[in-house]
């Protein structure tokens, strides 16, 4: 059965400072996929960054990008140059590739202090 | 594009009592997904629509909870009658069958009292 793991229930950090969200996950699947979503307060989840397993590289997307270590199972997200507007719950999730139930974490909710 | 709209944003309801969430997916997606993440909890699958035809029920927690979306539009998920475990925040997703990302809804908050 697939698990996916967030050890940070809470962080914080200083506007323009860097931060990372750690995620693990475990599968026996050699196809499938990674996703970060953020929710900010009472607004719609949206994705942040997605990454195919069989990728070796890096995905990034603006200010945000991932470290992923398959052999180690692993998924975080760095935030660089935060804002205030990246105050959100973060949402680590993964899937089998060709289906879309997703399994996500418990999530990290993350505060950026002016 | 309008995204993916869930009514009401929050609902406080008394134990027994019966509540119905509505999900507007992203109009022209054929796949439509309710989840749910009881309050500290991971989000949970409960079931996938593909047009009004229910895919997978496999993450419904039991016969009080009953999804419809009839003529393949919009959904709506019932609780009847709703236990002090139902509370939690309900979300809805929709994708289009050429894409591989879900687009969630803000969610649904429930509170049973």
């Amino acid at each position: 059965a697939q698990t996916v793991t967030q050890s940070q229930p809470e962080m914080s950090v200083q506007e323009a400072e860097t931060v990372t969200l750690s995620c693990t996950y475990d599968t026996s699947e050699s196809n499938y996929y990674l996703f970060w979503y953020k929710q900010p307060p009472s607004r719609q989840m949206i994705l942040v960054i997605r990454q195919e397993a069989y990728k070796q590289q890096n995905a990034t997307e603006n200010r945000f990008s991932v470290n992923f270590q398959k052999a180690a199972k692993s998924f975080s997200l760095k935030i660089s140059d935060s804002q205030l507007g990246d105050t959100a719950m973060y949402f680590c999730a993964s899937s089998i590739s060709g289906t879309y139930k997703y399994i996500f974490g418990t999530g990290t909710r993350l505060k950026v202090l002016a | 594009e309008a995204g993916v709209t869930q009514f009401p944003s929050h609902s406080v309801i008394e134990k027994g009592q019966t509540v119905t969430l509505r999900c507007d997916p992203i109009s022209g997606h054929d796949n439509l997904y309710w989840y749910r993440r009881v309050m500290g909890k991971e989000i949970k699958f409960l079931l996938h629509f593909v047009k009004e035809s229910k895919q997978d029920e496999s993450g419904m927690p039991n016969n009080r909870f009953l999804a419809e979306r009839t003529g393949g539009t919009y959904s709506t998920l019932k609780v009847q009658p709703a236990e002090l475990e139902d509370s939690g925040v309900y979300f809805c997703a929709s994708r289009n069958s050429g894409a591989n990302v879900l687009t969630f809804g803000a969610g649904s908050r429930l509170t049973v009292l």
